[in-house]
């Protein structure tokens, strides 16, 4: 079975700084997506960013990217220039070929004015 | 992005009642939607998958008799909560898958049973 772990349950990262939030997951499949999913304090799951795993170039959204190393079964997630908005918990999701989704345990993000 | 309504938002019921929460897909045709629980400062976990004109699909350990699924039309799944305990209080989330396979997810529903 599909398992996606985030090691990091929690981050912090200064107003307008840079941080890396981590992914990892386990697979045997070729052919698979993979998301990073916001849910702020409404508790809403806002969908951040996709990755298809077939293309080899990294999926960006305006701040928002993603470093996808297929070999290593990572799939990070960079917010640049983070804003007060940017708090919230993140959850990294796995879809298999058969269309079931695998989330992670989430890693709670702290922006410091 | 796409739109999935929920409804009710919050609810509270008196044990041993039923509560059905409705989720709806606004501007697309969702031909699957997801039903998921979470804990406070859990992850999702998924309970059941709806399939449009079908029965839906079950986790393992999630009870088929106790939370009843219907995804009658390509917009709308309900699920019923049946003879709710203060056990099933939590927080359902349902979502809905679009052409391109991503999810777009309802707002949530807290549930209550006092």
């Amino acid at each position: 079975a599909q398992t996606v772990t985030q090691s990091q349950p929690e981050m912090s990262v200064q107003e307008a700084e840079t941080v890396t939030l981590s992914c990892t997951y386990d697979t045997s499949e070729s052919d698979y997506y993979l998301f990073w999913y916001k849910q702020p304090p409404s508790r809403q799951m806002i969908l951040v960013i996709r990755q298809e795993a077939y293309k080899q170039q990294n999926a960006t959204e305006n701040r928002f990217s993603v470093n996808f190393q297929k070999a290593a079964k990572s799939f990070s997630l960079k917010i640049s220039d983070s804003q007060l908005g940017d708090a919230a918990m993140y959850f990294c999701a796995y879809r298999s070929t058969g269309n079931q989704f695998y989330f992670g345990t989430g890693t709670s993000l702290t922006v410091i004015p | 992005g796409a739109v999935v309504s929920q409804h009710p938002s919050w609810v509270i019921c008196k044990s041993g009642t039923s509560v059905k929460i409705e989720c709806r897909s606004l501007d697309f045709q969702a031909t699957t939607m997801f039903w998921y629980r979470q804990f406070p400062k859990q992850s999702l976990m998924l309970m059941a998958t709806s399939n449009e004109g079908s029965k839906a699909t079950y986790e393992q350990g999630v009870e088929k008799d106790k939370f009843l699924i219907n995804h009658a039309s390509l917009t709308l799944s309900t699920l019923t909560v049946t003879s709710a305990h203060p056990e099933d209080s939590s927080f359902y989330i349902c979502s809905a898958k679009d052409r391109r396979k991503t999810q777009y997810f309802g707002p949530g529903t807290r549930l209550l049973v006092l």
